[in-house]
């Protein structure tokens, strides 16, 4: 599986946007882009998915470069019970039950 | 809809036994994948279970081997324990691991395992 490069750690401040970044410069064309989370002591979270397109859904939007080597994942407004580790995944085709997890990135959210 | 259960939640051992982790998958999903994490990591994949078959195994030794059933619950057997298998243990349901492209995985709260 190709490999994402995410910084270890990020700070936000409740109720504002946060963008977490996710580098994957050697993705393939079929690969899928995936972000997941996990909240301590729990087990991770799946949060979304894209594969070219932009996607949204109620957790939050992911933003795929149009070259897809990066990808961000934007919470519009943080709240303390975003504050997770957040990895940042590719699948090849019809691997994404079968996941590779980097170390992710950890984000606190303060008051 | 019941989510991913595991048993139990926390476990010790020495070195040298053998343990047995459970899992419940999520109603509806036939495809069970087992998931290492070690402390400050990200959890690593062991292997896969698709309607009772393994498909697919991480780069684990064959000291780690698994069974599902036919109600698609499973379990983790591990030999011969080394400390270094001191974990925490992730199960993860999915609808279809076999055919969709996207399967989206649902973990379980994991069983904490030390080994002394």
């Amino acid at each position: 599986d190709a490999k994402t490069t995410q910084p270890n750690s990020m700070e936000s401040n409740e109720e504002e946007p946060v963008h977490l970044p996710c580098n994957h410069s050697t993705i393939s064309g079929t690969d899928y882009i995936h972000w997941y989370r996990q909240l301590p002591s729990q087990g991770p979270e799946y949060v979304i998915h894209g594969l070219t397109s932009n996607v949204n859904n109620r957790m939050a939007s992911l933003a795929i470069a149009e070259d897809r080597k990066s990808s961000t994942l934007i919470l519009h407004r943080a709240t303390l019970r975003d504050a997770a580790v957040y990895y940042c995944i590719l699948s090849a085709k019809g691997t994404a039950s079968k996941l590779t997890f980097g170390t992710g990135t950890r984000l606190q959210v303060t008051l | 809809e019941t989510g991913v259960t595991q048993s139990p939640t926390h476990l010790i051992k020495t070195r040298g036994q053998q343990v047995t982790l459970r899992c419940s998958s999520q109603s509806g999903h036939n495809t069970v994948s087992w998931y290492q994490q070690a402390l400050g990591q990200g959890p690593q994949f062991i292997f896969q279970y698709y309607r009772e078959e393994e498909n697919g195994r991480g780069n684990f030794p064959p000291r780690f081997s698994g069974l599902q059933f036919p109600n698609y619950s499973s379990e983790l057997n591990v030999n011969a324990l080394e400390l270094d298998d001191s974990a925490l243990y992730l199960c993860a349901s999915s609808r279809n691991g076999r055919i969709d492209l996207t399967d989206t995985q649902y973990f379980g709260p994991g069983t904490r395992l030390t080994v002394l």
